[in-house]
C-alpha cells in the first residue's frame, strides 16, 4: 500500500498480559523501524529491520520485547508480560532501500497501548 | 540531555506571523530531518537537510544547519492555524548504523487564528 498501516489502533492489557502490535510497511520499502512515544514526548528507537533481518536492535528492552518481519506477513512487535511503563504509542515507520529515499521515514498512525 | 533537543518547548503565535524553532544535537550526523506530528497522529516528514548543506527551502519552510555549532533551525513563514502541531527534529548519525534516527522532545507550536 501507499501508507504504513498499523493495527490495532488501541490496545488495552492488564499488567502481565501479552501485547502484539502489527505493521504493514509501504510496498517496496525494505526498512522497517519501531519507535515508542511516551506521553507525547520524545520518540524512543526500539528496533529496525532490513527486509526480514534485524538491522539494529539496540533500543529493544532485552527481556520482554521481541519483533519480527517475516516475508509476506505484517511485521510485529510483541511485549510479553506487559508492565505499566509500557503504556505508550508505538509507531512503525518504513523507508526505501537505496539512495536518498532511504533517509526519509514514513510513519504509520501508531498503536496506543494502555497497560492497566 | 538528548540528541536533538528542540527549543523552545512551546511556542504560541498569531496567524500570519513567522515561527522559528531550534534544534541542537551532539554527535556527527549524515542528515537532519524535521517532522510534524498533529495531535494523536503519526509523524509527517517535512524536510531533510544533509550535513554538507547549510540551508534548504520547501514552500513556507526554511531550514538551516550549522554543523560547527551542531544546531538547526526551522522557520515557518506566514503561519496558519493548520500549522498547529508538534515539530520534531531528528538526526541520522554518521558512522555505524545510520538507521536509528534519533528524535528530540519536540516543540509544540500553537497558531492562533
Amino acid at each position: 500500500g501507499e501508507e504504513v498501516a498499523q493495527t490495532p489502533k488501541h490496545l488495552v492489557r492488564g499488567e502481565g498480559q501479552k501485547a502484539k502490535l502489527y505493521c504493514a510497511p509501504i510496498k517496496g520499502h525494505s526498512y522497517v523501524f519501531w519507535y515508542q512515544q511516551v506521553l507525547k514526548n520524545e520518540f524512543k528507537f526500539l528496533i529496525s529491520f532490513q527486509n526480514e533481518n534485524v538491522f539494529d536492535e539496540t533500543g529493544m528492552p532485552k527481556e520482554r520485547f521481541s519483533a519480527k518481519c517475516l516475508p509476506n506477513s505484517p511485521c510485529s512487535l510483541e511485549i510479553q508480560a506487559t508492565k505499566l511503563e509500557d503504556s505508550a504509542v508505538y509507531f512503525c515507520a518504513s523507508s526505501q532501500s537505496s539512495g536518498s529515499g532511504r533517509a526519509e521515514r514514513f510513519f504509520g498512525p501508531g498503536t496506543r497501548l494502555t497497560v492497566l | 540531555s538528548q540528541q536533538g533537543e528542540e527549543d523552545p518547548q512551546a511556542l504560541s503565535i498569531q496567524e500570519g506571523e513567522n515561527a522559528t524553532m531550534n534544534c541542537s544535537y551532539k554527535t556527527s550526523i549524515n542528515n537532519l530531518q524535521w517532522y510534524r506530528q498533529n495531535s494523536g497522529r503519526g509523524l509527517v516528514h517535512l524536510i531533510l537537510i544533509r550535513s554538507n548543506e547549510r540551508e534548504k527551502h520547501s514552500g513556507r519552510l526554511r531550514v538551516t544547519l550549522d554543523t560547527s555549532k551542531k544546531s538547526s533551525s526551522l522557520l515557518i513563514t506566514a503561519s496558519r492555524a493548520a500549522d498547529t502541531a508538534s515539530y520534531f527534529c531528528a538526526t541520522d548519525e554518521s558512522g555505524g548504523s545510520n538507521y536509528k534516527l534519533t528524535f528530540g522532545k519536540g516543540t509544540l507550536l500553537t497558531v492562533n487564528p
